[in-house]
């Protein structure tokens, strides 16, 4: 079964400091993708990054940096200075790219982050 | 990436009644999707739309309860039915973004309908 886990319900982190956001997934296709959403409490969904299960290097947008270690299964979305507009909901998801689900988006619970000044 | 235009942002409407969301992309896509949200909770796949053809529902979704038109390439609506305080939600359409040369936008989402039934 496909499936992604996020064992973080909420964060809190220093204005300007790093944060990790925690998210481990379980599939048995060879070829998928790897995503991370922002949500604020406007509801919107926010892409911020992606990582192919083929790319060698992490991806990296901005601020943003996802940390992806295949054997182990896990994609971290690391936020760098953290900004207070950074307070939102995080989303990992993952999309097959064989097999009966492709195209569909599978979401983690997400992780609730709250950055202090 | 694909800019979605999705309407009504919010609503709240009696149980019983019927409310029909609209999303309209600016650029033309094979698939578009439908999703709910509700309170609290992570985003749940309630259907994919084919231009031409019927909605694949996932497990759980029925067309009955939410009937969804795909009228062209660029347009889509999700009605939910004969409803009741369990459907208040927020209700999200999605599109996947083709690669843009070197970079991936992943998939777009409309702001979201924001649904109270009572």
């Amino acid at each position: 079964a496909q499936k992604i886990t996020q064992t973080q319900p909420g964060m809190f982190v220093q204005e300007k400091e790093a944060v990790t956001l925690d998210c481990t997934y379980d599939t048995s296709d060879p070829s998928y993708g790897l995503f991370w959403y922002k949500q604020p409490s406007s509801g919107e969904m926010i892409f911020l990054i992606y990582q192919g299960s083929y790319d060698q290097q992490n991806a990296t947008e901005g601020r943003y940096s996802l940390n992806f270690q295949k054997a182990r299964k896990s994609a971290n979305l690391v936020i760098s200075a953290s900004q207070l507009g950074d307070s939102a909901m995080y989303f990992c998801a993952m999309r097959p790219f064989y097999g009966g689900a492709t195209n569909k988006l599978i979401f983690g619970t997400g992780t609730l982050l709250a950055v202090q000044p | 990436s694909a800019v979605i235009s999705q309407k009504p942002s919010r609503d709240i409407c009696q149980r019983g009644t019927s409310l029909t969301i609209q999303c309209q992309v600016d650029s033309q896509v094979t698939m578009m999707f439908w999703y709910r949200q509700q309170p609290g909770q992570s985003l749940t796949l309630i259907a994919t739309a084919n231009q031409g053809s019927e909605a694949t529902y996932e497990s759980g979704f029925v067309i009955d309860k939410f009937p969804i038109s795909r009228p062209n390439l660029t347009f889509s609506t999700l009605t939910v039915s004969n409803m009741s305080p369990e459907d208040s939600s927020i209700y999200l359409c999605s599109v996947d973004s083709p690669p843009d040369r070197d970079n991936y936008y992943g998939y777009t989402f409309g702001s979201g309908t924001r649904l109270t039934v009572v």
